[in-house]
């Protein structure tokens, strides 16, 4: 089983917020990262660090923290951001990754 | 463009080895910590190892130490997961990605495109 957990599936209306959160004791010590995957793509970065957008990841997704919760929140979801969310994070021992178990973002 | 590709992937039986490779291009691929990550088949993603610039740090899940072995090559911009005693449930996508900072943090910012392990008899 996975140290961070994650809702399985988030629904959203179009243009609405949409928050998918990524829980677990390793948070309180170490920022997570986010990537977006669409069906049959590899996976893309969409926010690393405190609140760091790689190039060309619009200003509509960040990320805000809380304890050993972190949440991702796009504001104003649009179609092209329906997808399958994941975060990634250092491990309760600080040595190894891991990622969440994911969450599937349909846009309404 | 910074671009990873992966190859070596392919059709195994149990219990024997397969080498995986990734060339990397676009970018000065000795400043940066590199990562296998992999996914099954209607599965969600799963770090598999990481090694840092320099090869001094390596890392790898528990499912699969002992077995897969991570290393780079910085003169021929490659990296390299030899994955040995290979069993069914190993069988995934298998992709290559950049880590953003010299030793690992997570925040993999150029993914390859994956290839593909399948592990039966």
């Amino acid at each position: 089983s996975s140290e961070l957990t994650q809702d399985p599936a988030v629904s959203v209306a179009l243009g609405q917020p949409a928050r998918i959160t990524c829980q677990g004791d390793s948070l309180r010590k170490y920022y997570a990262s986010w990537f977006q995957q669409k069906p049959g793509r590899a996976p893309v970065l969409v926010i690393f660090g405190k609140n760091n957008r790689p190039s060309g990841i619009p200003d509509r997704f960040s990320v805000s923290s809380s304890g050993n919760s972190v949440s991702l929140t796009i504001t104003g979801a649009q179609a092209e951001d329906e997808a399958d969310y994941f975060c990634n994070s250092r491990d309760s021992s600080g040595k190894h990754l891991v990622f969440g178990g994911g969450t599937k973002l349909t846009v309404l | 463009e910074m671009q990873l590709i992966e190859s070596g992937g392919g059709l195994v039986q149990p219990g024997r080895s397969l080498r995986l490779s990734c060339a990397a291009s676009g970018f000065t691929f000795d400043d940066y910590a590199m990562h296998w990550v992999r996914q099954a088949p209607g599965k969600g993603l799963e770090w598999v190892s990481g090694i840092s610039w320099n090869s001094g740090i390596t890392g790898y899940a528990d499912s699969v130490k002992g077995r897969f072995t991570i290393s780079r090559d910085n003169a021929k911009n490659s990296l390299y997961l030899q994955m040995d005693s290979l069993r069914v449930e190993d069988t995934a996508l298998y992709y290559c990605a950049k880590d953003e900072g010299s030793y690992y943090g997570g925040a993999f910012d150029i993914w390859g495109q994956g290839t593909k392990v399948t592990v039966s008899s």
